[in-house]
This record gives C-alpha cells, sequence and structure tokens, in this order.
C-alpha cells in the first residue's frame, strides 16, 4: 500500500511553455502534499504544502504566480510550471502524507524530471 | 537557524559495516528520518526516530539523541546494491521535512 504517482515521469519543453505535473495517491486518501525540487548533487528543496481544497503555502523564494499548485482531491495534487526558463530544469519530486496525525508517515512520488530547453 | 550536517560522501568495503552521521538543529523537533535514494530517483523511507535509543530495522540500524542534535544510520553487512546517497530530515515543529544534502555512499568490492 501507499503507492504515490505522478506524471509525467520526464519531460522536455521549450522556453516559454507551461509544463503541468501531477501527483497522485493511489490507495490511500492524503490531506497534505508536498512539492520538492531538488538539483543536481543537493537535497531536496520543499517548494510548497497544499492541503486539500485550500490555498497552497509556498516557501520563501519560490513564486506562487509561477508554479502553480491545486490540490483538488484527497488524492490528486498538480504543479504546473508556467512559462517555463532553463533554469527550471530540474527534478521534482511530490510526496503525500495520509493525515496530520501521522506525521512520521509521507510517501514520495517517482519524481519528475523537467528539462527546459 | 535551522541546519542539518551530515558527510558529503563516504566509501565502505561490501560485507562491511558503515555509520553515517548526521546533526540537526531545527525549531522545534518532531522526529528525525532517514532516506535512501538512488540517482535518478525518488527517496524511499528508512527509519524514523521521535525517542532516544536505537531502533534496529534488519540490516539497518538508526540512533537518536535528542540532547545531542545526533542521529547515525548504521548500514551492516553491506551490498553493493546499498551505494546509494543517503538523506538525513528533521521534522520541525510545523511538521516540515527539514532535509540534509545527503551523504553519497559508494561501496567497493
Amino acid at each position: 500500500g501507499a503507492v504515490v504517482s505522478q506524471h509525467p515521469s520526464w519531460v522536455i519543453c521549450k522556453s516559454g511553455t507551461s509544463v503541468k505535473i501531477e501527483c497522485r495517491s493511489l490507495d490511500f486518501q492524503a490531506t497534505t502534499m508536498f512539492w520538492y525540487r531538488q538539483f543536481p548533487k543537493q537535497s531536496l528543496m520543499l517548494m510548497a504544502t497544499s492541503n486539500e481544497g485550500s490555498k497552497a503555502t509556498y516557501e520563501q523564494g519560490v513564486e506562487k504566480d509561477k508554479f502553480l499548485i491545486n490540490h483538488a482531491s484527497l488524492t490528486l495534487s498538480t504543479l504546473t510550471v508556467t512559462s517555463a526558463h532553463p533554469e527550471d530544469s530540474s527534478f521534482y519530486i511530490c510526496s503525500a502524507q495520509p493525515s496530520r496525525d501521522r506525521v512520521n508517515e509521507q510517501f514520495f512520488g517517482p519524481g519528475t524530471r523537467l528539462t527546459v530547453l | 537557524g535551522q541546519n542539518i550536517d551530515q558527510p558529503t560522501e563516504m566509501t565502505a568495503t561490501e560485507g562491511a559495516i558503515v555509520q553515517i552521521n548526521c546533526t540537526y538543529q531545527t525549531s522545534g523537533f518532531n522526529g528525525l528520518f532517514w532516506y535512501q535514494q538512488h540517482a535518478g530517483e525518488a527517496p524511499t523511507f528508512l527509519s524514523y526516530n521521535v525517542l532516544d535509543g536505537l531502533e534496529e530495522k534488519g540490516r539497518f540500524s538508526s540512533f537518536l539523541s535528542r540532547s545531542k542534535g545526533y542521529s547515525y544510520l548504521l548500514l551492516k553487512e553491506l551490498q553493493m546494491k546499498d551505494s546509494a546517497s543517503y538523506l538525513c530530515a528533521s521534522m520541525d515543529s510545523n511538521y516540515q521535512l527539514i532535509w540534509g544534502a545527503g551523504t553519497k555512499l559508494i561501496i567497493k568490492p
């Protein structure tokens, strides 16, 4: 159990286009989903925390108008990178938490590698 | 500020034992996590410690000392497939994970 999927697993796009990444919890409901970004040889950087039915909370330095997050249901959160530029190329990873009470349970998706040309 | 420190890289021999240390300073504390990450893949959960002491899980064990802000991950009977990055993360008072930069473990035959 506790499987999280991401789609697509990799994407190449042209500069200036928008890319949507989906994160789904397949066999549980996730009250909270987290979006991370990881550059090569660096650790995970939390971008935002999204709770179902409410606005996402963005970390300092992350532009909310550029990285649009929608947590429309308890099993789906989407991250849209708008007007992507080469510096947005990175490994984007989502994780899902079943409930606020189970803080030690955070399940990661397989990640999405974004390359912006 | 919040800070997680762990060695950048370690090398060990197949069949041996290796200990990866982690020190943390976070605003509040709700547990210490260890994750394994192979290149190009997402992290996979290894262990969670919230009380002091040693937690053993097969070949992997994790230790926590809250008073010292210190944890270690102990890997026994190393196998080639254990070559990966090992990420230490502390959960702060807001239940957010603060991540270390990871320790790249290289296993040699």
